[in-house]
């Protein structure tokens, strides 16, 4: 079936530190990985995304590294703060082309990072 | 400011009632989702649209219904038969094959 899961579901570090979280996806027709961060009674933040053409895109502190032949995502942050403490999801677009093109975006139970002053 | 607006923030329910959620977006975005989540859980998909007067059902749209009469809007009703409705309710919209962007959310409550 179609799904989205984490390796962790926690994940504590040390301020400064890096941080990976990573993401397993099982559907080989996703082209398509978006990693959100979800504060406390909030919605979803977009962090950086990355389609299945790329292997590694990088953003401000982050870098996401996707690996199509095991269909592995992770998200490193640098230099972890305080403020990057929250729950991480990844999320897979699924385009469906024999549904008119329908999109659906399948999403982890995400990872709760801490970060330790 | 350009955005995705969900209201009210809180609400609460008695048994047996309907209620309606809003979504509104001033993003100029084709396509909007409606999210579940529960404490500890991921988001799972109940309804989304990709075009006005269209919608598809995810994957727990039972007791849910939507309409989609306006780009700019798409709200949810949780209906008496919804068995569980008490949740954290999530709204989103995108462009085609771009990330989605969320709402704050509403947090439903059953009393």
């Amino acid at each position: 079936g179609e799904s989205v899961g984490l390796h962790l579901p926690t994940l504590s570090v040390q301020e400064g530190d890096n941080s990976i979280i990573n993401c397993a996806y099982s559907n080989s027709a996703s082209d398509y990985f978006i990693w959100y961060k979800q504060e406390s009674g909030k919605g979803p933040q977009f962090i950086i995304d990355i389609r299945s053409n790329m292997d590694k895109r990088q953003g401000q502190r982050v870098t996401v590294l996707l690996n199509k032949t095991v269909k592995h995502l992770s998200l490193q942050i640098a230099a972890t703060q305080p403020g990057d403490s929250a729950v991480y999801f990844c999320a897979e677009n699924i385009l469906r082309r024999l549904q008119g093109g329908s999109e659906k975006l399948v999403f982890g139970k995400g990872t709760k990072l801490t970060v330790n002053p | 400011d350009g955005g995705i607006t969900q209201s009210p923030k809180y609400l609460f329910r008695k048994e047996g009632q309907n209620v309606t959620l809003s979504c509104e977006q001033n993003l100029n975005h084709d396509a909007m989702y409606w999210y579940r989540q529960d404490p500890g859980q991921g988001l799972r998909l109940i309804y989304y649209s990709q075009i006005v007067n269209d919608f598809q059902k995810g994957d727990i749209a039972e007791g849910y219904s939507v309409s989609r009469e306006k780009k700019e809007s798409f709200p949810l009703t949780v209906t008496s038969a919804q068995k569980n409705p008490t949740a954290f309710y999530l709204c989103a919209s995108s462009i085609p094959r771009g990330a989605a962007f969320f709402g704050q959310g509403t947090r439903l409550t059953v009393v």
